[in-house]
């Protein structure tokens, strides 16, 4: 089956550290996204790429870093420098930047 | 900066209820706006409309682009329990590399 695969499912972070998100897509996709949903908030751009060894910042890129260097894969490493990182974070992909965005399933980071 | 309003946050209903959802934006060149339907975890895809198709049905789900008011409505008839989720309203401009821009939702609540 055809999808998006982001892992793992839950993640705790301690204060100081980094932790890289995974997200997977087999639905041969140009673009990929990832997004930061907070409670009672819509989903925020945090970078985004449009083609293989490729990316861009989106509104909230400071903290984050991330890598395309497979069609396939777009990890996300949440850095020391997010000072406020627990959050539930959401990737996704699209055939091409203009078309409808398909989601993973999340995954929800917690400082600790 | 695009922006994108949605109105009302919450709304609780009973089973069989009509309900309609709203969202407002500001975008610079105006591209598509998108419905996306978020049960649990993952946002799913429901509609995409844009100056050529502002009129989409899909079952008790329809949706309508106000070009002229830069709105966009979105409207279920005979709502079920299994209709609760939050609606997330996106719009793209041509302006931004084609990049969403999220409101932050209505939170849909079905009572049986």
């Amino acid at each position: 089956d055809g999808g998006i695969t982001q892992s793992p499912k839950y993640l705790f972070r301690k204060e100081g550290q980094n932790v890289t998100l995974s997200c997977e897509q087999n639905l041969n996709h140009d673009a990929m996204y990832w997004y930061r949903q907070d409670p009672g908030q819509g989903l925020r751009l945090i970078y985004y790429s449009q083609i293989v060894n490729d990316f861009q910042k989106g509104d909230i890129a400071e903290g984050y870093s991330v890598s395309r260097e497979k069609k396939e894969s777009f990890p996300l490493t949440v850095t020391s420098a997010q000072k406020n990182p627990t959050a539930f974070y959401l990737c996704a992909s699209s055939y091409i930047m203009n078309t409808e965005a398909f989601f993973g399933q999340g995954t929800r980071l917690t400082v600790v | 900066e695009d922006k994108v309003v949605q109105s009302p946050l919450s709304l609780v209903v009973h089973e069989g209820d009509t309900v309609t959802l709203n969202c407002s934006y500001e975008v610079t060149n105006f591209r598509s706006l998108l419905w996306y339907k978020q049960e649990k975890k993952a946002p799913t895809f429901l509609f995409m409309l844009t100056s050529s198709g502002i009129e989409k049905k899909s079952g008790r789900l329809s949706s309508i682009l106000d070009k002229k008011e830069l709105s966009s409505i979105l409207n279920i008839t005979a709502t079920q329990t299994g209709d609760s989720a939050i609606y997330l309203c996106a719009v793209k401009g041509y302006a931004n590399a084609g990049k969403s821009t999220f409101g932050d939702g209505t939170t849909l609540t079905v009572k049986p």
